[in-house]
């Protein structure tokens, strides 16, 4: 399953709302995908799971959701620590695919 | 706390072999699987295989088969990685994943990578 993510990179400013965007190249159950979050020299971190579960400890201003083939992750209100690359992962079937990713930047 | 720690960067000549090891701690080590991930210089991630620390069943990538293997020592809670007949394209960094999140779906239960290790840095070349 290829997913592409959209847009490449995403400018813009403390405050403002991020939407980003993961297409998936087959369908499958919204159970399926996540979105992590990776920072410069950094691993990724789970931000949501299920399409739209939080996972522990992620601030309510992420969210997720999913319509098709399409998976959005939502950031309202954008904090300067949100500032990193953002990745799709699905896990309906083996092999786990990623997105290529969406630079979020200031 | 959950935490996977890797070791440290390697250096390799084409057609060698490289062993990375992720250690565990702050959890059961036998409860969860254990997945390799690696991400080569400004590309996405790439999956490469798994192995499970109830029977110790592994599945690799197909593009790895033969060259991988991901192993454990449950005394020392620690995973390895080992990919052989290293290739320039092979410099990445390798992370492993603990499969940590069960969820349930119309498909069946799957599992979300919950904590990752640092990376290690397999750098390839002559």
């Amino acid at each position: 399953i290829v997913l592409t993510q959209s847009p490449g990179t995403l400018s813009l400013s403390p405050g403002e709302r991020a939407t980003l965007s993961c297409r998936s190249s087959q369908s499958f159950d919204s159970s399926y995908l996540a979105w992590y979050q990776q920072k410069p020299g950094q691993a990724p971190r789970l931000l949501i799971y299920g399409s739209s579960s939080r996972a522990t400890g992620i601030p309510g201003r992420f969210s997720g959701s999913a319509s098709g083939t399409d998976f959005t992750l939502t950031i309202t209100g954008l904090e300067p620590e949100d500032f990193a690359v953002y990745y799709c992962q699905q896990y309906s079937s083996s092999p786990v695919t990623f997105g290529q990713g969406t630079k979020l930047e200031i | 706390q959950v935490q996977l720690v890797q070791s440290g960067a390697e250096v390799k000549k084409p057609g060698a072999s490289v062993k990375v090891s992720c250690k565990a701690s702050g959890y059961t080590f036998s409860n969860f699987g254990i997945n390799w991930v690696r991400q080569a210089p400004g590309q996405g991630f790439e999956w490469m295989g798994w192995i499970s620390l109830n029977n110790g069943n592994t599945d690799y990538a197909q593009k790895f088969q033969g060259r991988i293997s991901v192993t454990t020592d449950t005394s020392t809670s620690t995973a390895y990685m080992e990919l052989r007949s290293l290739r320039s394209d092979d410099t990445a960094v390798y992370y492993c994943a603990r499969e940590g999140l069960p969820v349930a779906g119309p498909g069946g239960w799957a599992w979300i990578y919950d904590y990752w290790g640092q990376g290690t840095l397999v750098s390839v070349s002559s």
